[in-house]
This record gives C-alpha cells, sequence and structure tokens, in this order.
C-alpha cells in the first residue's frame, strides 16, 4: 500500500527565506506527483503537477522536483511571504491502472513571519 | 466557470440521520471523487466514479453511499449518520484518470453528535 510522509509537519520562518519541503512516497509505480496549498477552513489549491516523467515543474516562486527511483519530491518555495503561510500536502497518483483516487501525505503546516 | 462546487458548507447531524452531501462541477470532467480529511490522517478515498451511472469503492467506503445520474453531479449519502464520520468532505474532479490534475471543491464540514 502505497504512504506518503512529509518533512516537516511544521515550519515556522521569517519572511524572504527560501524554504524547501520534503515529500516522500513509498511505491515508486506513480502517474504523478500533486503539490497543493490548503488555508485553514477552506479547499485545496493545485500548485504544481508533476508527470512521473517530469524532473520538475516550475511556477513562479515555486519549484518542485521528482526523483521516482527514489520515492523522493521537493517542493522549493523562493523568497517566502506572509501569503504564503498554509498547510501544503504533496499527494501521488499510482500506476496501477485504475481510476482511484491520490493518496495524500499528512501536509506541513508553514508559517511566515512578517 | 464555478469549477467544483459543493453543499451544504456545514452540517450538523444527529447520530442516526441521514443527509446527502452534493458535488458539482461545471468542467465537463469525467472523473469524480470523494475524499474525507480528518486531524492526524490525511484526506483518504471514499469513492469515486469514471463516468456518469458508474461509481466505484475507494479506500474508506463503509457507511457511504454514492450516486453520479448527471456528468456534472456527484452525491455522497450518508443513511444512518454516526460520530465516526465526523470530518470535512471534499469533492475533486478530473477530466482523466491519470495525468491530469485534481480540481477540488472548498469542503463540507460535517460534525454527528
Amino acid at each position: 500500500k502505497q504512504e506518503v510522509t512529509q518533512i516537516p509537519a511544521a515550519l515556522s520562518v521569517p519572511e524572504g527565506e527560501n524554504l524547501v519541503l520534503n515529500c516522500s512516497f513509498t511505491d515508486s509505480a506513480i502517474y504523478n506527483l500533486q503539490w497543493f496549498r490548503q488555508d485553514p477552513g477552506k479547499g485545496l489549491t493545485s500548485l504544481l503537477l508533476i508527470q512521473s516523467s517530469q524532473r520538475e515543474q516550475t511556477s513562479g516562486r515555486l519549484n518542485a522536483s521528482l526523483d521516482k527511483s527514489s520515492g523522493r519530491s521537493t517542493l522549493y518555495i523562493a523568497a517566502s511571504q506572509p501569503g504564503d503561510s498554509a498547510t501544503y500536502l504533496c499527494a501521488v497518483k499510482g500506476s496501477g491502472g485504475g481510476a482511484d483516487g491520490l493518496t495524500f501525505g499528512k501536509g506541513t503546516h508553514l508559517i511566515i513571519q512578517p | 466557470n464555478a469549477g467544483v462546487t459543493q453543499t451544504p458548507k456545514f452540517r450538523v447531524l444527529k447520530t442516526g440521520q441521514s443527509m446527502t452531501l452534493l458535488c458539482a462541477q461545471d468542467m465537463n470532467h469525467e472523473y469524480m471523487y470523494w475524499y474525507r480529511q480528518d486531524p492526524g490522517m490525511g484526506l483518504r478515498l471514499i469513492h469515486y466514479s469514471v463516468g456518469e451511472g458508474t461509481t466505484a469503492k475507494g479506500e474508506v467506503p463503509d457507511g457511504y453511499n454514492v450516486s453520479r445520474l448527471k456528468k456534472q453531479n456527484f452525491l455522497l449519502g450518508l443513511e444512518s449518520a454516526a460520530p465516526s464520520q465526523t470530518s470535512v468532505y471534499f469533492c475533486a474532479s478530473s477530466y482523466g484518470p491519470a495525468g491530469y490534475e485534481q480540481y477540488f471543491g472548498p469542503g463540507t464540514r460535517l460534525t454527528v453528535t
């Protein structure tokens, strides 16, 4: 059974710092990996989708990398801002061939101090 | 383009009562999903659908039923609510089964007393 782990569980840094969030998964047979942001009491907002054949994706100040063989992904946030404060979730889509959903990690709760 | 919408946003039920959560999407997606989010557990898949008229079980289907009578709607039913079903429920949709982003609704916060 696929398991997704996110480290650290919580992180608090001053504004302006660059930071890295980590995600690991136990089964490397995946179709893709998706990073989400969740604000308190809100739904999930998709940030980046990386296909299994890709090594990285970039969107603005965000860069996500994928090393499928080692079962790892990182989300790099450059020049962090207080508005980046949220919980960041990593999720993988298995390549078992079925249409079942994503397997999620428990998230990293990020606080950016002004 | 509203994306994925969910009704209601909040609901309190007594044990044994029933209710239906409605998910609607206007992106013409074939695939729709219901997840629940519990503290310390992450999101877990309840049921999903690969198209109008089809449904399938996910990781935690017990106590729930679903229906997909129209392509744009996916209903989640609780026939006899239990306190263990207190959770935040999220609906999601995607264009295809793999290689496509899943788009999430804002969630329904359900409390069963």
